[in-house]
């Protein structure tokens, strides 16, 4: 049990379809984060929620949707993706970031396949 | 500059031996820098982490080395064993608001 559960494990959807990734952290941690793992890449982060809002957006297309409707809940809009945006979906949590060293906790992703 | 340079991309070990992988950086606004181990099919997770103004931190058989002067660190996992066996990315964080900026990883085998 990792405090952060991502769901679903797997998605695999056309490029037409909508679809919704969800993260939800039992750690008390007051920021979440959308990460993206593609193969030998670095992590690239994508969004930032820092007490319910938004403090980052990493140059993101906005086919990528992120809602936090409070701070234990994260999700990922998907809509009309492409077969580039296949890849690992990583979701964490943390504390205030602007606050000492707080670590990430990383949930164990979504593993999404666009066809 | 916000990168982390990682090397090498793969590495292959047998068990007993030293690991070390490397990191460098360019931006002087970094002020932490932690190491995340991930396993196949998890997410990665915090392993040991550094702050600028200590040049060594070790716990258990994981030793970072920092060198400020040089904008570089390593992590060392002496005694490797099978169970190491994982992808390692070095990261820094960025004191401007907190960002964390990580290396591109690096794929540990290590062999019986």
């Amino acid at each position: 049990e990792t405090g952060v559960t991502q769901t679903p494990r797997h998605l695999v959807m056309g490029m037409t379809n909508k679809k919704s990734l969800k993260c939800e952290q039992h750690l008390g941690h007051n920021a979440m984060y959308w990460y993206k793992q593609s193969a030998k890449k670095p992590l690239e982060l994508m969004f930032v929620y820092n007490f319910k809002e938004q403090t980052e957006n990493n140059s993101v297309p906005s086919r990528f949707s992120p809602e936090c409707p409070n701070s234990s809940h994260l999700f990922l809009h998907l809509h009309t993706l492409q077969p580039e945006d296949s890849a690992l979906y990583l979701c964490a949590s943390s504390q205030d970031p602007r606050q000492g060293n707080s670590p990430l906790h990383f949930g164990n992703g979504t593993r999404l396949t666009v066809t | 500059q916000q990168q982390v340079k990682q090397s090498p991309q793969s590495l292959i070990v047998q068990k007993g031996g030293i690991s070390i992988i490397n990191c460098a950086y360019e931006n002087t606004a970094f002020d932490y820098f932690p190491w995340y181990q991930q396993f196949p099919g998890k997410g990665p997770a915090l392993l040991i982490a550094i702050r600028p103004d200590v040049s060594e931190k070790k716990e258990g058989r994981f030793t970072i080395s920092f060198n400020k002067s040089a904008k570089q660190f390593s992590l060392h996992i002496m005694d490797s064993q099978p169970g190491d066996s994982a992808t390692y990315f070095c990261a820094a964080r960025d004191n401007q608001g907190g960002k964390l900026i990580f290396g591109q990883g690096t794929e540990l085998s290590v062999k019986p």
